[in-house]
């Protein structure tokens, strides 16, 4: 089953440094890679995406940066604060003409940001 | 706008008991989803609706899990019998295009 491998697993940054994410994906039906962060009991709320006819995209603090032929991408927190701290999940869609709209999800990391 | 509404919020069974679990999506969002999260990892699609059309069960345990939209707007998804390993959160998405909404979750523990 095709995967969506995230990493690090866990990230403790300093308030004010800059967090990074990776993901690194197979075979997808379409480009469009979304962030989601999730705080504990709560669902994950949509973050930033990118449909990559560009190779970044930034929204305030936060930069999603696509390297279509490596198969990856990353979320980098820019100023990082301890409000950030998270769950956060990349996704890209599954591979197939036929599976538009599913997206697999990494396993997610938890960011803490020390004050 | 209303985000995805979801309930219960918590709901605690014995194993073999009946569950079920309601979600009403996002004004105007065709696209409905079904995943479970289980402790520690990302969520996994359970299935997908299309307007009342169920276009993607493949992942959805037949033989104790069944999920309807009718009218196909409100949505719900029903375990029965509930075994142990059933314990997650279940999450409902809705979508008009590609970004999918997640709403609060409910979280299952089965006893």
């Amino acid at each position: 089953q095709q995967q969506v491998k995230q990493s690090p697993q866990s990230l403790i940054v300093q308030k004010g440094g800059i967090s990074i994410i990776n993901c690194a994906y197979e075979n997808t039906a379409f480009d469009y890679f979304p962030w989601y962060q999730q705080f504990p009991g709560k669902g994950p709320a949509l973050l930033i995406a990118i449909r990559p006819d560009v190779s970044e995209k930034k929204e305030g603090r936060f930069t999603i940066s696509f390297n279509k032929s490596a198969k990856q991408f990353s979320l980098h927190i820019m100023d990082s604060q301890p409000g950030d701290s998270a769950t956060y999940f990349c996704a890209a869609p599954l591979g197939g003409s036929s599976n538009t709209g599913k997206l697999i999800f990494g396993q997610g990391t938890t960011l803490q940001v020390k004050p | 706008e209303a985000g995805v509404v979801q309930s219960p919020r918590y709901k605690i069974i014995e194993k073999k008991q009946p569950v079920a679990f309601w979600c009403n999506p996002i004004s105007g969002h065709n696209t409905l989803y079904w995943y479970r999260q289980n402790l520690g990892q990302g969520p996994e699609l359970l299935i997908r609706y299309e307007n009342e059309e169920a276009v993607d069960d493949s992942q959805l345990p037949k033989d104790r899990f069944s999920a309807e939209r009718l009218k196909g707007v409100d949505s719900t998804l029903k375990i029965q019998p509930a075994e142990l390993g059933d314990s997650a959160v279940y999450l409902c998405a809705s979508s008009r295009s590609y970004e999918q909404y997640f709403g609060p979750g409910t979280r299952l523990t089965v006893t």
